[in-house]
């Protein structure tokens, strides 16, 4: 089983400033790890996501997320925040598995990100 | 390279009555999943399809069904509809390699359903 806890429903920014949105998981088996962005009235763009090798992530827009085991998280960040990074923000967890079946994503209850000018 | 489309954008319908959504997967897909989103939420996993059988399914009655056609492409389908069925459908494609493994899902831009 899987599960994903997404820290903060609402985050709000000022332009320039550090973003932060933090993403726990669960899962009995070795977790693949998403970040989507949904823009309003629109579906989910992948951000980035974590398979396996590197644990530190780069995806589009200058996000990051790191991968940390030990305290089952992945958190996403940027350096400095833009006007147009408001969004809805998902984590989601999937499961590496053998066959020949890809498995269903998981996901948090999202974090909306507001950017103050 | 053509990305996932849906249809309809939005659908009016009123409890008791039956809907089919439409998916056409990215071009060299050949997965399909189907989430709910409902309002304020996370999506919902509702089922998968690989080589046009189900491939896992979520906490869904037997109401919620689902194709999948030999171009990859896919219908969801639900019957009985109840006013709970108000969210955006959601559906995914993703590329499932001979010999397993997961694959990163790409989604379409939804199917917002409203039941009266």
């Amino acid at each position: 089983a899987q599960s994903v806890t997404q820290l903060g429903s609402h985050v709000s920014v000022s332009e320039g400033a550090l973003v932060l949105l933090r993403c726990n998981y669960s899962s009995s088996v070795p977790p693949y790890l998403f970040w989507y962005v949904q823009y309003p009235n629109q579906g989910l763009q992948l951000l980035l996501k974590y398979t396996t090798g590197a644990t530190l992530v780069k995806g589009i827009n200058g996000f990051e997320a790191e991968f940390k085991k030990s305290e089952t998280s992945f958190h996403l960040t940027k350096p400095s925040a833009h006007m147009s990074d408001a969004a809805e923000y998902f984590c989601a967890v999937s499961g590496s598995n053998s066959g020949g079946s890809n498995y269903k994503l998981t996901f948090g209850k999202g974090t909306l990100l507001t950017v103050n000018p | 390279e053509t990305g996932v489309t849906q249809s309809p954008t939005h659908l009016i319908k009123t409890r008791g009555q039956q809907v089919t959504l439409r998916c056409s997967s990215q071009s060299g897909h050949n997965t399909v999943s189907w989430y709910q989103q409902a309002l304020g939420q996370g999506p919902q996993f509702i089922f998968q399809y690989y080589r046009e059988e189900e491939n896992g399914r979520g906490n869904f009655p037997p109401r919620f069904s689902g194709l999948q056609f030999p171009n990859y492409s896919s219908e969801l389908n639900v019957n009985a509809l109840e006013l709970d069925d108000s969210a955006l459908y959601l559906c995914a494609s993703s590329l499932v390699r001979h010999g397993g493994g997961t694959d990163t899902q790409y989604f379409g831009p939804g199917t917002r359903l409203t039941v009266l």
